[in-house]
């Protein structure tokens, strides 16, 4: 089945520090793998995008990762800011039928303290 | 550039009541996605038109949602009668499958839907 797990469920950090936040997928066969940042009350939006020939992407403080052996995403965040404070998706796209399908993670709710 | 526009951005009703939600995507897209995002369950697919034509309705809860999308700049997703468990954001997205390889979906504000 075609799964997306994400972790934390969700965070708790002071302001200036780093976070990593982990996306795990069962998704098959990968074509590729954005995380989206959505801010509360707001659509979610595109961050990055990881296709299955890049292990490293960054988006000024924010540094996506892939490792499609083990089927592992994780997204870097450095020096927090308090807007930073927003819930991330992790979304794989695959082949279904010929045609490119999407599967969801559930989130990472991410709060930035003062 | 105007985005994916959606209205209405709250709506609150009663239980039996019909609500009627729309969506202009971005011009020049192909591909219209509804999505229902609640705590629980996360961002759900309901419909997804390529074209105008619907693709994919799987994800449509049961026989009370319905969506239609007469043209290429407007599509309304509708429930009749409305349920307290429908209470949920509603967010439409859209995107360029010719243009965008990678499937980058631009979403829309949402409509929050409240089900009394």
């Amino acid at each position: 089945k075609n799964q997306v797990e994400q972790s934390p469920q969700s965070l708790i950090i002071l302001e200036g520090k780093n976070c990593t936040l982990q996306c795990n997928y069962t998704v098959s066969p990968f074509s590729n793998l954005r995380w989206y940042k959505q801010d509360t009350g707001r659509g979610p939006v595109s961050l990055t995008i990881m296709t299955f020939s890049e292990n490293t992407k960054s988006n000024g403080r924010y540094t996506a990762t892939l490792d499609a052996d083990t089927k592992q995403s994780s997204l870097h965040i450095t020096a927090s800011q308090l807007s930073d404070s927003a819930s991330y998706i992790c979304v794989v796209s695959f082949m279904d039928t010929g045609r490119r399908a999407l599967t969801f993670g559930s989130g990472t709710r991410l709060q930035v303290q003062p | 550039d105007a985005g994916v526009i959606q209205s209405p951005r709250h709506e609150v009703t009663e239980m039996g009541q019909e609500v009627t939600l729309r969506c202009k995507p971005i011009s020049g897209h192909n591909s219209l996605f509804w999505y229902r995002q609640t705590m629980m369950r996360g961002l759900e697919l309901l419909i997804y038109f390529n074209n105008n034509v619907p693709i994919d309705d799987s994800g449509m809860p049961e026989d009370r949602f319905s969506a239609k999308m007469p043209n290429a700049s407007f599509s309304t997703l509708k429930i009749q009668p409305s349920e307290p468990r429908d209470s949920a954001v509603y967010f439409c997205a859209s995107t360029n499958t010719q243009r965008e390889r990678f499937g980058e979906l631009f979403f829309g504000e949402g409509s929050r839907l409240t089900v009394l």
